[in-house]
């Protein structure tokens, strides 16, 4: 069956340094890979997808990697901020019929 | 438009009690989707609609659960003769037709069963 793995112990991280998170998959082969950003109670929000042909997307302090061999994803966060304290959650995604999702990763940046 | 709106935000019921819950999804989002989380796991996907097609449900929806999509707008969950396991995060996500699996989330019920 599927199975997505997520680092369970918090990230905790100095204000200024990048954060690197980490998703890694077996078992299937999916054709997207989304990040999610969900702070507590709280519905999570969609940050970025990577597609299967991608090796790297970037958005603002953001960058995802994705690699189809090793099956895994990189999230990281350059210049990170407390405001970046949040728990991340990963989804490798086949199709859009619904998203399978890691347990997620609580990342906090102290001051 | 501000979003996928959900009602109610907390719901606190007895043991054996039927809760619903809506969700209003994003104006013209034809895919509609249902997850439940517990504390510290990611969400568990429960039902996807498109429209007002229920596609796929999940082993997780017993026969106490029930989701409807009337016209392909708002969606109710209803849990019938509720358990203490079902106390989670109830939410509720939208995609538009025609673009990736990207998915917007509503804010979720809090569903405290006593």
């Amino acid at each position: 069956s599927q199975k997505i793995e997520q680092n369970s112990e918090a990230l905790n991280i100095q204000e200024g340094k990048t954060a690197t998170l980490t998703c890694n998959y077996t078992n299937y082969s999916p054709a997207y890979l989304q990040w999610y950003r969900q702070d507590p109670g709280r519905g999570p929000v969609f940050l970025l997808l990577i597609r299967e042909n991608e090796k790297e997307k970037r958005k603002e302090r953001l960058k995802v990697t994705f690699d189809t061999t090793l099956k895994q994803s990189l999230f990281h966060i350059t210049a990170s901020q407390p405001a970046d304290s949040a728990t991340y959650l990963c989804a490798p995604t086949t199709g859009f019929q619904k998203l399978v999702f890691g347990t997620g990763t609580r990342l906090l940046v102290s001051p | 438009d501000t979003g996928v709106s959900q009602d109610p935000r907390h719901k606190i019921t007895k043991r054996g009690q039927n809760v619903t819950f809506r969700c209003d999804p994003i104006s013209e989002h034809n895919r509609l989707y249902w997850y439940r989380q517990t504390l510290g796991q990611g969400p568990e996907f429960l039902t996807y609609f498109q429209n007002e097609a229920q596609l796929e449900k999940s082993r997780l929806l017993s026969d106490r659960f029930s989701a409807e999509r009337p016209k392909g707008s708002f969606s109710t969950l209803e849990i019938q003769r509720t358990e203490q396991g079902d106390s989670a995060m109830y939410l509720c996500a939208s995609s538009p037709a025609g673009t990736g699996p990207e998915a917007f989330f509503g804010q979720g019920t809090r569903l405290t069963v006593v």
